[in-house]
């Protein structure tokens, strides 16, 4: 079965660092783009880029760009998403998906999700 | 950047009513590069519909729907418990972008 596992909660304070991770298993992860989403508490869903494992091609919304890392290690079927200094606003609940593909590549709709990471971050 | 707007914001209907919620989009976009998700509380998001019309694996056919250019409409017919929840739509075809979302909740 597909499933992409995401950790359920990290607690930081402001100016901290953090790495979240998406481990994808049950299919070839190396095929396939990862999309990572923010929702903030009560809001919806806020595309924030997307990566391709196979190669690391990745491609940011302007809102997150420069705000976020997002990265691949293909070795270990994981996709991560990075800040290097967190602010209380980055409070949300960070889900990744991967894109069907179906010949499409990142053209097509998001068929399995994680869980979702909750990031708090506060002082 | 194609922002979609969904309403209504709040839909109130009863079990075995029929839904039907609407997305507008603010440019043109294929029918083949919309999609639809529905999110429970707690829960991630689903997605429910796809391309045209094809549905995602075990989603019931009480779920279709239509719409071209900048209108798109998903349909939910004989409402079920399971069916009140947030439903989000999305285009993948020029970069990407969801809607705000509609609520759907039991009246």
């Amino acid at each position: 079965d597909v499933q992409l596992e995401q950790p359920g909660a990290e607690v930081k304070t402001p100016g901290e660092s953090l790495k979240i991770s998406c481990k994808g298993s049950g299919y070839r992860f190396t095929d396939y783009w990862i999309a990572w989403m923010r929702q903030m508490p009560g809001k919806g869903l806020e595309w924030m880029g997307i990566i391709y494992p196979g190669d690391s091609d990745t491609t940011y919304s302007p809102s997150f760009q420069g705000q976020v890392t997002i990265s691949a290690d293909k070795s270990i079927t994981t996709a991560y998403l990075q800040w290097s200094s967190l602010k209380a606003s980055d409070t949300a609940m960070y889900y990744c998906a991967r894109h069907w593909g179906g010949g499409l590549g990142a053209l097509s709709p998001l068929d399995y999700w994680g869980p979702g990471t909750l990031v708090t971050v506060s002082s | 950047e194609v922002v979609l707007t969904q309403s209504p914001g709040t839909l109130s209907l009863s079990p075995g009513e029929r839904a039907t919620l609407s997305c507008r989009a603010s440019q043109s976009v294929s029918s083949t590069d919309l999609a639809w998700y529905r999110q429970k509380p707690g829960q991630a998001p689903r997605l429910l519909i796809y391309g045209a019309s094809s549905r995602a694996t075990a989603i019931s056919d009480r779920f279709s729907c239509s719409g071209s250019g900048t209108d798109f409409t998903l349909t939910i017919s004989r409402l079920e418990p399971e069916d009140f929840a947030v439903y989000y739509c999305q285009q993948y075809g020029n970069s990407y972008s969801f809607g705000q979302g509609t609520k759907l909740e039991i009246k």
